[in-house]
């Protein structure tokens, strides 16, 4: 149980495009997901909290406008990555905390989303 | 946020008992402890979580003493395939609470 996937697991993109991604919890629904960035050979970064039916979380320095958080139900919430640059490369992981009566509660972790951009 | 301190790598043989120890000062009264394994280019897999004494599952065991200052990540007969980066977080479960990732501990498994 507790299963978060993630699509797609890797994109390439040229500069100035938006690259959306979406992450959604499998067998467990998820008021709050989150969302990080991994960059090579470092641990990873909070970029913000994702609440189903509300606004978005960021942390400080996460640029909301370019990084769009939506997350329109218990299953699913979205980063779209704005006007991408190549220093918006990177590994990006979401995570959906889960409270179902199955699993431990605390966070599950989707695979990945290695973002390229040209 | 509680802070935690781990070993930045540990090296270890196949076969044998890994224990990765991790420090937490600041602990709330509130907070969990919990263990994730996360491979290059994955994402972070949950190990085990506890609040108090001892937890053990069909992977790992949890120590966490009287004080939960600490706690200790007991790995049983390693083998090539526990390489990784493990992390120690705290946080409050019941608020679903943002957990912050320290920069972990690589174990490197040796033949």
């Amino acid at each position: 149980g507790a299963v978060v996937s993630q699509h797609p697991s890797r994109v390439i993109c040229k500069s100035g495009t938006s690259v959306k991604i979406e992450c959604r919890s499998l067998d467990f629904q998820a008021t709050t997901m989150f969302w990080y960035r991994q960059f090579p050979k470092q641990s990873l970064m909070l970029m913000a909290t994702s609440n189903e039916g509300s606004k978005a979380t960021y942390e400080q320095g996460v640029e909301k406008d370019k990084f769009l958080i939506n997350h329109a139900s218990l299953t699913l919430s979205t980063l779209t990555v704005t006007s991408a640059h190549p220093e918006d490369s990177s590994f990006y992981i979401c995570s959906a905390y889960s409270t179902s009566g199955g699993a431990t509660d605390t966070q599950y972790f989707g695979p990945g989303t290695r973002l390229t951009v040209l | 946020l509680a802070k935690t301190t781990q070993p930045i790598s540990m090296d270890s043989y196949e076969g044998q008992e890994v224990n990765i120890t991790c420090s937490h000062n600041n602990i709330a009264t509130n907070d969990y402890i919990t263990w994730y394994q996360q491979f290059p280019s994955q994402g972070p897999r949950f190990i085990i979580q506890g609040y108090k004494t001892k937890v053990t599952n069909e992977v790992a065991s949890l120590f966490i003493p009287a004080d939960r200052k600490s706690s200790t990540l007991s790995l049983p007969r390693v083998s090539l395939s526990d390489t990784a980066v493990y992390y120690c977080l705290v946080g409050d479960n019941g608020s679903a609470r943002q957990l912050t990732f320290g920069s972990g501990t690589q174990l490197t498994v040796l033949p």
